[in-house]
């Protein structure tokens, strides 16, 4: 059974450091991550896709890592703001096709102080 | 509209009753999912329909019925929900290949 957790659960930073959110999961066949940003009390926004086949990937001052073969995922934040502050979700999906299974970790909540 | 859309955005309901959560998305996607967010517990996927058929309950009890009228909107029915299903339900779509999944805002229910 797959299993994803991240670490840390919480934290606070100033504004403007740079910052890394982990993710790690325990079976290493998945077919891509997902790294989700949740305010509070609101659904889901996807960040960042990594298909199983690449490395990393960007947007802004977002950037994702993928190390499959030893079942980690980093999120780098640079610069950081507080509008950056929320709840960053990371899940992982086993298959293709229909009825395929995203796996959340229980999230990282982030804080970013003027 | 556009993305995914969820209706009511709130709910309060006793245990007798019945009530219906909506979903609809805007993004020609062929798969639709609900997930279940409860407090200090990872989201828990409920029920999977791919190309308008169901393909995954994930051991759901029955007072929960999905329906997937068409590709673009699934439903939740509820009836004689326990305070424990309290939770925040989410909707989500994604093409089935790519499987990139987008979110709704979420229904926030409070069972009685």
């Amino acid at each position: 059974k797959q299993e994803v957790t991240q670490i840390p659960a919480a934290l606070s930073v100033p504004e403007g450091e740079n910052l890394v959110l982990n993710c790690s999961f325990t079976d290493s066949a998945i077919y891509n991550l997902q790294w989700f940003r949740q305010d509070p009390g609101k659904g889901l926004t996807s960040l960042l896709l990594i298909q199983s086949s690449q490395r990393e990937q960007t947007s802004g001052r977002l950037n994702a890592s993928l190390d499959k073969s030893s079942g980690r995922s980093t999120l780098y934040i640079a610069a950081s703001q507080p509008g950056d502050s929320a709840t960053y979700l990371c899940a992982v999906l086993m298959g293709t096709g229909g009825g395929n299974k995203l796996t959340f970790g229980t999230g990282t909540q982030l804080k970013v102080e003027l | 509209e556009t993305g995914v859309t969820q209706t009511p955005r709130h709910l309060v309901m006793g245990m007798t009753n019945k009530k219906s959560l909506k979903c609809e998305q805007h993004l020609g996607h062929n798969a639709m999912y609900w997930y279940k967010q409860s407090a200090k517990k990872p989201l828990e996927l409920m029920f999977v329909y791919s190309l308008e058929e169901r393909v995954e309950n994930n051991s759901v009890p029955s007072r929960f019925s999905p329906e997937c009228p068409n590709s673009s909107h699934l439903f939740l029915h509820l009836h004689t929900l326990q305070p424990e299903d309290s939770a925040l339900y989410l909707c989500a779509s994604s093409q089935v290949v790519p499987n990139e999944q987008f979110f709704g805002p979420g229904t926030r229910l409070t069972v009685l």
